[in-house]
């Protein structure tokens, strides 16, 4: 079974364009949740969607936004980009909603902010 | 609310030898309780998870896990060390009523030959 994919792997943006990050789960999965890695705040959930609806979302600004399909395919974007928003961007599916189900991650997105 | 701390940004171990990856948590109901590896320029791996039940967890890669309530701790332990074990180690955890995890910052293991 392939794994969980994020696209692109790397960009680099300046301050104050915007950016798109896309995600594909494992085959079956319906759960995708988005999380940001940086080195002084560890991983710091962002959003969960399950079938096509966002059921939690994280402590972050307007700016970040998301969806998903009907395919179980996410989008995450991000709006009007800072410095700050420079980290890892990593994906995870489960089979059903977060809970205490085994998420998968995928390789993540680095994103530069200059 | 929910929180889990690691307390060490780094273990250092020879191979072979027994290692230990610490983990607190404060909850106010039940804890769910997570570990999870990061090798470089991967994603995370799924280690092993404390729900309920026996309080030693084994898992994936010959690591286990003790929960201890009393002490709200969770260590990672493995009883020989290998070279290929050095990689960033997060633990997370889930209260009762909350339905996301918040992990912890990391532990960076690194294992010498």
């Amino acid at each position: 079974k392939a794994g969980v994919t994020q696209t692109p792997r790397y960009l680099i943006k300046t301050r104050g364009q915007q950016v798109t990050l896309s995600c594909s789960p494992i085959s079956g999965h319906r759960s995708v949740s988005w999380y940001q890695q940086t080195p002084g705040q560890g991983l710091q959930f962002l959003f969960e969607y399950f079938s096509e609806t966002q059921r939690n979302k994280g402590n972050f600004p307007g700016r970040f936004s998301g969806r998903q399909f009907s395919n179980s395919r996410s989008e995450m974007n991000v709006s009007t980009l800072e410095l700050g928003d420079s980290a890892l961007y990593l994906c995870a599916s489960s089979l059903q909603q977060l809970a205490d189900n085994e998420q998968f991650f995928g390789p993540g997105t680095r994103l530069t902010v200059l | 609310a929910q929180s889990v701390a690691q307390p060490e940004d780094q273990v250092n171990v020879a191979e072979g030898n027994p290692l230990t990856v610490k983990c607190t948590y404060s909850v106010s109901g039940n804890p769910y309780l997570f570990w999870y590896v990061q090798y470089p320029n991967r994603g995370l791996q799924f280690l092993l998870k404390y729900i309920t039940g026996d309080n030693l967890v084994k898992g994936s890669y010959g690591f286990e896990a003790e929960f201890n309530k009393s002490q709200t701790s969770f260590h990672l332990k493995k009883p020989s060390a290998l070279v290929s074990d050095s990689a960033l180690y997060f633990c997370a955890v889930r209260d009762t009523g909350y339905s996301t995890l918040t992990f912890g910052k990391g532990t960076m293991l690194l294992v010498s030959p």
